[in-house]
C-alpha cells in the first residue's frame, strides 16, 4: 500500500531556530495535510494543502504541497517551547467529493530547548 | 470550535471481552472515521463511514471489528473479542465533505490484559 518518509525522526533545537521537516510518497496525493500531536491528544490540523505547488502559511508556520504532489515539507520559523510535540504528515487521495482515508506519516518528533 | 469528542479517554479490558468505544462527531459533519495508533507508532486507518454504510476498510478491520451510527449524534466502534494486540489509542475523526480536512478526537486509550 500507499506509504509515507517522513524525516527526520526527530529534531532537538534552540528556541528561536527554525525548523525544517518534510514528507515524501512513492505515489502521488490529491491533499496533503499537516497535524500536530501532544502527549495524551488528538492530532490536531495545522495546514491543509489541495493543489500542487500551493504554498501556504499559518502563522509561523510555512507548508508546501511540492510539484510531483509526491512531498510536501513544513517550515516552522523562530521555534518557541510549545512547538514541542510530534508533527505528522498525512497524504489523502480522493476522487471529487468522494471521501478519503489519510495515509500518515511516522511523525516527527520535535523537542525544543529554551 | 466544534470538536470531536470521545468516551471514555481510557478503557481497561480484560482479554477476549468486547469493548466499544463511542465518538460524537462534530455535529455538521457527515462523514466519520476511525483510526488506530499503537504507542510509539504512526496512525493508521481503519475504516471511513458515510450514510450509515461503510465507505472503505483497511487491513485491519478485520471481522472483530464493527461499526455504528446508533442514533444522531453517536458513532461507534466494536471489537468482539478483544487480543493483547488491540492495545492502541483508538481516534475517531470526522470531516463535512470527504475531500475536506479530518478532524480528530483525543482519542480513547485500550488497555487488553
Amino acid at each position: 500500500g500507499q506509504q509515507l518518509n517522513q524525516s527526520p525522526q526527530s529534531m532537538f533545537i534552540q528556541e528561536g531556530e527554525d525548523v525544517s521537516m518534510n514528507c515524501t510518497s512513492s505515489s502521488i496525493f490529491n491533499t496533503w495535510l499537516w497535524y500536530k500531536q501532544d502527549p495524551g491528544e488528538g492530532p490536531v490540523l495545522l495546514i491543509a494543502l489541495y493543489k500542487a505547488g500551493e504554498l501556504t502559511s499559518n502563522g509561523r508556520l510555512t507548508a508546501q504541497f511540492g510539484i510531483t504532489r509526491k512531498d510536501s515539507f513544513l517550515n516552522i520559523s523562530a521555534s518557541i517551547p510549545s512547538d514541542v510535540g510530534i508533527y505528522f504528515c498525512a497524504g489523502q487521495l480522493t476522487d471529487g467529493g468522494s471521501q478519503g482515508n489519510l495515509i500518515f506519516g511516522k511523525g516527527t518528533k520535535l523537542s525544543v530547548k529554551p | 470550535e466544534p470538536e470531536v469528542t470521545q468516551t471514555p479517554s481510557h478503557q481497561v479490558t480484560q482479554m477476549g471481552q468486547e469493548v466499544i468505544l463511542r465518538c460524537v462527531p462534530i455535529s455538521n459533519h457527515l462523514y466519520f472515521y476511525w483510526y488506530r495508533q499503537i504507542l510509539g507508532q504512526k496512525v493508521e486507518f481503519l475504516v471511513s463511514f458515510y450514510n450509515n454504510e461503510i465507505s472503505e476498510k483497511s487491513e485491519i478491520f478485520d471481522d472483530q471489528f464493527s461499526v455504528e451510527r446508533p442514533d444522531g449524534s453517536n458513532f461507534t466502534l466494536k471489537i468482539r473479542s478483544t487480543k493483547l494486540e488491540d492495545s492502541a489509542m483508538y481516534f475517531c475523526a470526522s470531516n463535512g465533505r470527504g475531500n475536506q480536512p479530518q478532524h480528530f478526537g483525543d482519542g480513547t486509550r485500550l488497555s487488553i490484559l
